[in-house]
C-alpha cells in the first residue's frame, strides 16, 4: 500500500516564526511532489510542487525534497495568521497519494 | 471564470436515491480526477479520466458509484442508490496535457449529504 505520512498537528506557531511541515512517502517510483493547503470547508490549493532534490522556494515558502530519505517538507517564514489551515502533503507516480495533512495554527 | 467548476456545490438526497456530481475542468486541461473527502479525514484518490476513456478507477467503490468523461461536456461522477456512508466532499481536480505540468488543480468541491 503507497503511503504519505504527515504529523497531524495541530502545530502552532507565533506569528512571526518559522512553521515547519514534514512528509514522508513509501513509493520510491514517486516523482513529483505537492504541498497544498486547505482552509476549513474549502478546496484544497497548490501552493508548491516540487520534482527535484533539494530546495525550491516561492516567496515565504520552502520545499524541500529528499529521494534517498523518501522525505519531503515545507518551511512557511514570517508565519501570519492567515496561513493557519491544514497542510496536505502529496506524492505522484501515476495518480496523486494524499497524507492526512497537518493542522497548522498561528497565533497572533 | 477559467478554474475548475463544479456543480451543484451542496447536493442533498435521500437514502437510496442516485446522486450525479458535474465537472468541468480549467480551459487548456483534458485530465480529471475525482477525490473524496470524508469528514475529518483525507483526500481519496477515486478515478482518473481523459476525454472518453477512464484511465485508472482503482480507488472507485466496485458498486454503486461510476465516473464519465464524455467527448462534450462535462465529466460526471455518478453514485446509485446513495446510503448515509456516502456522506463526503467530493472534489473534481484537472492537470494539462503538458508533461512538464503533473500539477492539479482542484474545484470548489461538492458537499453530499444523504438523510
Amino acid at each position: 500500500q503507497k503511503e504519505v505520512e504527515q504529523n497531524s498537528g495541530p502545530l502552532s506557531v507565533p506569528e512571526g516564526a518559522i512553521a515547519s511541515l514534514n512528509c514522508t512517502y513509501s513509493d520510491r517510483g514517486s516523482q513529483s511532489f505537492f504541498w497544498y493547503r486547505q482552509y476549513s470547508g474549502k478546496s484544497p490549493e497548490l501552493i508548491m510542487s516540487i520534482y527535484s532534490n533539494g530546495d525550491k522556494e516561492d516567496g515565504r515558502f520552502t520545499a524541500q525534497l529528499n529521494k534517498a530519505s523518501q522525505y519531503v517538507s515545507l518551511l512557511i517564514r514570517d508565519s501570519q495568521p492567515s496561513d493557519s489551515a491544514t497542510y496536505l502533503c502529496a506524492a505522484q507516480g501515476g495518480k496523486l497519494i494524499f497524507g492526512q495533512g497537518t493542522e497548522l495554527s498561528v497565533k497572533p | 471564470n477559467a478554474g475548475v467548476m463544479q456543480n451543484p456545490r451542496h447536493l442533498v438526497r435521500r437514502r437510496g436515491q442516485e446522486a450525479r456530481l458535474r465537472c468541468s475542468p480549467m480551459k487548456g486541461h483534458s485530465h480529471v480526477y475525482w477525490y473524496r473527502q470524508l469528514p475529518e479525514e483525507g483526500l481519496k484518490f477515486m478515478v482518473y479520466l481523459q476525454k472518453e476513456n477512464i484511465i485508472d478507477e482503482s480507488g472507485m467503490p466496485k458498486e454503486r458509484f461510476s465516473a464519465e468523461f464524455p467527448k462534450e461536456g462535462p465529466s460526471i461522477l455518478r453514485i446509485q442508490q446513495v446510503v448515509r456512508g456516502d456522506s463526503a466532499a467530493y472534489f473534481c481536480a484537472s492537470s494539462s496535457d503538458l508533461r512538464a505540468s503533473y500539477e492539479q488543480y482542484f474545484g470548489p468541491g461538492t458537499r453530499l449529504t444523504v438523510t
